[in-house]
């Protein structure tokens, strides 16, 4: 079956840049999806198909993906962006979640 | 505003069957540009995917939960629902509905509820 690795931890400082990636083979065949979910809240889908921002997400959250690996990129990090992060992509009509990366602002 | 919320059982025997309900507001099931599904989550852990259903009746699920998942829908009330079989203590997860974005693929899952405990323990 089809993985998704993501790191379990990411720290950052306040104003800095966070990246957080999501490896799986050839992920670049496939769309790449990015969900935040914070601390006793329902995940919130923040990037789709690989580099769209839903409304109402900031321009600070950005994607990319190629090769093995996608990336969600926080530029301009806030407190407020503490979460846990979740990508998803779709196997063969399957979806298929990374385990999660905790972004730390400290 | 698109709104779904998860109501059923919040404890259930093992063994037994796991049995939720959505009920969609500001949205029809009956769109043909969404599916609608279920996720669920163990507590401190990450998310997995259970199934999504499709306004024409069509189904995908899970491989790995294949043989004992059902879900249905009921047009007249705006609602879908879950069935999970033979349940064990490890399947203890908050359970999300959410929207699934279809295009001719399968897409986003935007929005989900709030999500409801369910508790699996004699």
């Amino acid at each position: 079956s089809y993985e998704l690795t993501q790191p379990p931890s990411v720290s950052v400082s306040p104003g800095q840049t966070a990246s957080i990636t999501c490896s799986g083979d050839k992920l670049d065949d496939k769309y790449a999806y990015w969900y935040q979910q914070k601390s006793g809240q329902s995940p919130v889908l923040v990037i789709y198909q690989d580099t769209k921002r839903p409304s109402g997400i900031p321009e600070r959250f950005s994607g990319s993906n190629s090769g093995n690996t996608a990336t969600l990129t926080i530029s301009g990090t806030q407190a407020m962006d503490e979460a846990d992060y979740y990508c998803q992509a779709w196997d063969s009509s399957t979806a298929v979640f990374g385990g999660g990366t905790k972004l730390t602002v400290l | 505003q698109v709104q779904l919320q998860e109501s059923g059982p919040g404890l259930v025997k093992p063994s037994e069957t796991l049995s939720l309900t959505c009920t969609i507001s500001g949205d029809s099931i009956n769109s043909n540009n969404y599916y609608w599904g279920w996720l669920r989550q163990p507590p401190g852990k990450g998310l997995e995917w259970i199934g999504a259903i499709y306004y024409t009746g069509r189904t995908h699920y899970n491989p790995s939960l294949n043989s004992r998942v059902t879900i249905s829908r009921d047009t007249s009330k705006n609602q879908f629902s879950l069935k999970l079989t033979s349940v064990s203590d490890s399947e203890t997860a908050v359970y999300y509905c959410a929207r699934l974005g279809y295009g001719g693929n399968l897409n986003w899952f935007a929005p989900w509820g709030q999500g409801t405990l369910v508790t699996v323990s004699s």
